[in-house]
């Protein structure tokens, strides 16, 4: 069936760190993929996406490719700040109502 | 933009109780929501689809007596935690799409704890 694999965490950096944090899917079809994030006490936001193969998604720093031969999605980001503090959690859909999401890695950036 | 809106943020009860969490569209008209449920340290699991003036659609292993949903307008979706016990402490999250060109729009959860 579908699913993802995300690294687990938790990951911890210095403030200016490269941030990678892995995920692969297994899916039929041809599935858009997502990055949400859940910050301290708050529900999830969507952080990008990427809905075909090569596609690259980003938002606020943060960037993920659509690699479609390696399944994967993983997320990056140059240079982390204290407030990107936050869980990130790795979503696939394949239809209207399929959503499913990694396990989630906890990200603390130290100044 | 869409939002959709959820309370209470969090709710302690005491075991036996029952408890309702509101999720609600601000600005779209939702047919159906999403019920998720998130345990410490693990992903966010489909509980239900909630669905406007039917019944709401079950994922497996979801007690139905147990997690009722009443979906009764467009706009308002409630989950009802009923004979809470300590294991149903969670938080639960609740989504909507509010349009073909937008994603799930989720709440800003319920951290449900049961004493």
């Amino acid at each position: 069936g579908d699913s993802v694999t995300q690294m687990e965490g938790p990951v911890t950096l210095s403030e200016e760190a490269f941030l990678t944090i892995n995920c692969t899917y297994t899916a039929t079809g041809y599935p858009s993929l997502f990055w949400y994030v859940q910050y301290p006490g708050e529900g999830l936001q969507l952080l990008l996406k990427a809905t075909k193969a090569d596609d690259k998604g980003s938002n606020k720093g943060f960037e993920a490719t659509y690699r479609k031969e390696t399944t994967s999605f993983h997320l990056e980001k140059g240079s982390v700040q204290v407030s990107d503090s936050a869980v990130y959690f790795c979503a696939l859909q394949t239809g209207a109502n399929n959503l499913f999401f990694g396990t989630g890695t906890r990200l603390t950036v130290i100044p | 933009g869409a939002v959709v809106s959820q309370h209470p943020s969090w709710v302690i009860c005491k075991s036996g109780t029952s408890v309702k969490i509101e999720c609600r569209s601000l600005d779209f008209q939702a047919t159906t929501m999403f019920w998720y449920r998130q345990f410490p340290k693990q992903s966010l699991m489909l509980m239900a689809t909630s669905n406007e003036g039917s019944k709401a659609t079950y994922e497996q292993g979801v007690e139905k007596d147990k997690f009722l949903i009443n979906h009764a307008s467009l706009t308002l979706s409630t989950l009802t935690v009923t004979s809470a016990h300590p294991e149903d402490s969670s938080f639960y999250i609740c989504s909507a799409v509010p349009g073909p060109t937008y994603g799930y729009t989720f709440g800003s959860g319920t951290r449900l704890t049961v004493v």
